[in-house]
Formats: C-alpha cells, sequence, structure tokens
C-alpha cells in the first residue's frame, strides 16, 4: 500500500500560523485529499478537501502542489483548542476506494 | 441531525472471545466504513460498504473479522475468535454517497482483550 507521511509532532503558540505537510506519492489520478481532526476519545472531524492548487474555508486553506505528492495544511491563527492530530487522507495507487490515513501530526498550541 | 451512532463504547473480554459491534449511520448516507485505530496509529480502514454491497475490504483479516450491512442501512462488525492485538478503538464513518465525500465518524467503540 502507498505510504503516506506526516511529521510526528508540532508545537505552536496562540496567534500563529501552522502549517503541517503530508507526502503522498502514490495518489491516483482523480483521488482527493482530505484533512481532518482529532480529538481525545473522539472520531475524525472533517477539515478541509482538494483536489488541485489551493482551497480555503473558514476554518484552513490547503495547498497542493502541481504534481500532487504532497498537501499542507494550513492553520491561520491558531487556538489553545486547536490542539489536535491532523491526519491526511487520499485514495491510494489505481483505486480511488483504498483510503488511507496518515500516520497523523500531534500538534501542540501553547499560550 | 443525528451523527453517527455506535454501540457498545467499550468493551472488555478475553482473547478466543467473541464480541460484535453496531452501527448506525447517518439517515441518507449510502457509504459505510469500519475502521480500527490502534492507540498512537491513524485509523485503519477495514471495509466500505456502498449501500449494502462491499466496495473494498482489502484490509480486513477474514479469518476473524466479518461485517454485514443488511438492507444498505445498519451494520454490524463481528471478530471471533478475539486476540490481543486486535485492543483497538473501532470507529464507524458514513458519507452521503462516495469516498469523495466528508466522512462522519462516530464516536467508537474501546475494545480491550486481555
Amino acid at each position: 500500500l502507498a505510504k503516506t507521511t506526516q511529521p510526528i509532532s508540532m508545537d505552536s503558540y496562540e496567534g500563529q500560523e501552522v502549517n503541517i505537510t503530508c507526502s503522498h506519492n502514490n495518489i491516483a489520478t482523480n483521488d482527493y485529499i482530505t484533512w481532518y481532526q482529532q480529538f481525545p476519545s473522539q472520531g475524525p472531524r472533517f477539515i478541509i478537501q482538494g483536489y488541485k492548487t489551493k482551497v480555503t474555508n473558514e476554518v484552513a486553506s490547503l495547498f497542493i502542489p502541481a504534481d500532487r505528492k504532497s498537501s499542507t495544511l494550513s492553520l491561520p491563527r491558531v487556538s489553545l483548542s486547536d490542539t489536535a492530530v491532523y491526519y491526511c487522507l487520499v485514495g491510494e495507487g489505481d483505486s480511488s476506494y483504498k483510503l488511507i490515513f496518515g500516520s497523523g501530526t500531534r500538534l501542540l498550541v501553547r499560550p | 441531525e443525528a451523527g453517527v451512532a455506535q454501540s457498545p463504547r467499550y468493551k472488555i473480554i478475553e482473547k478466543r472471545q467473541s464480541v460484535a459491534f453496531w452501527c448506525n449511520p447517518i439517515s441518507g448516507h449510502a457509504t459505510l466504513y469500519w475502521y480500527q485505530q490502534i492507540l498512537g496509529q491513524g485509523p485503519k480502514l477495514l471495509i466500505q460498504f456502498q449501500n449494502n454491497g462491499v466496495v473494498d475490504d482489502s484490509q480486513l483479516p477474514k479469518d476473524r473479522f466479518s461485517a454485514e450491512r443488511l438492507k444498505g442501512v445498519d451494520s454490524t462488525l463481528k471478530i471471533q475468535p478475539a486476540k490481543l492485538e486486535d485492543s483497538a478503538v473501532y470507529l464507524c464513518a458514513s458519507s452521503l454517497d462516495s469516498p469523495y465525500n466528508e466522512q462522519f465518524f462516530g464516536p467508537g467503540t474501546r475494545l480491550t482483550v486481555l
């Protein structure tokens, strides 16, 4: 199975911008890239999804380069409540239905 | 709108016993997923249903795990017999009609195998 790679952990301070990158070198042509947030003892929660270039919603931006072999989740001004684990989710290989979560990035936001 | 419901929330069993988990997806969602999440890891997809048909079960250990989604709504995931390494949180998720749609996750069932 294709492997996705994310940094294990990141630290930040309130009010800063945080960028988390995911590498996915075997993404399928038609696959979207989706990012999820997970708090302890809860299921993951959708943040943002994109196919190429840049997508922005009310909570985050997603940057995808032309080769689509990586993506960067950008959280503009983090708060303490953004402390969580962040996962990227992509399809794998030639099958859009093989959904592969990354290993997750544990973000700690300090006051 | 009600979210994805799962039961039980917690289960403790001894190895070689059987266990079953239940999931009720969001009304109208055609796609249902079961994930296994071991502590400190990302969720691993076990099986994906589109209505009551299986789309992908390539990572389901079929010698001990089984899942069904009768009538294309509720789903059950069974483990028989359980092993120590099955200790994990089992997450159910649903989406409107395809993997491209946002997945909505339930709270999960935490299984401990002793």
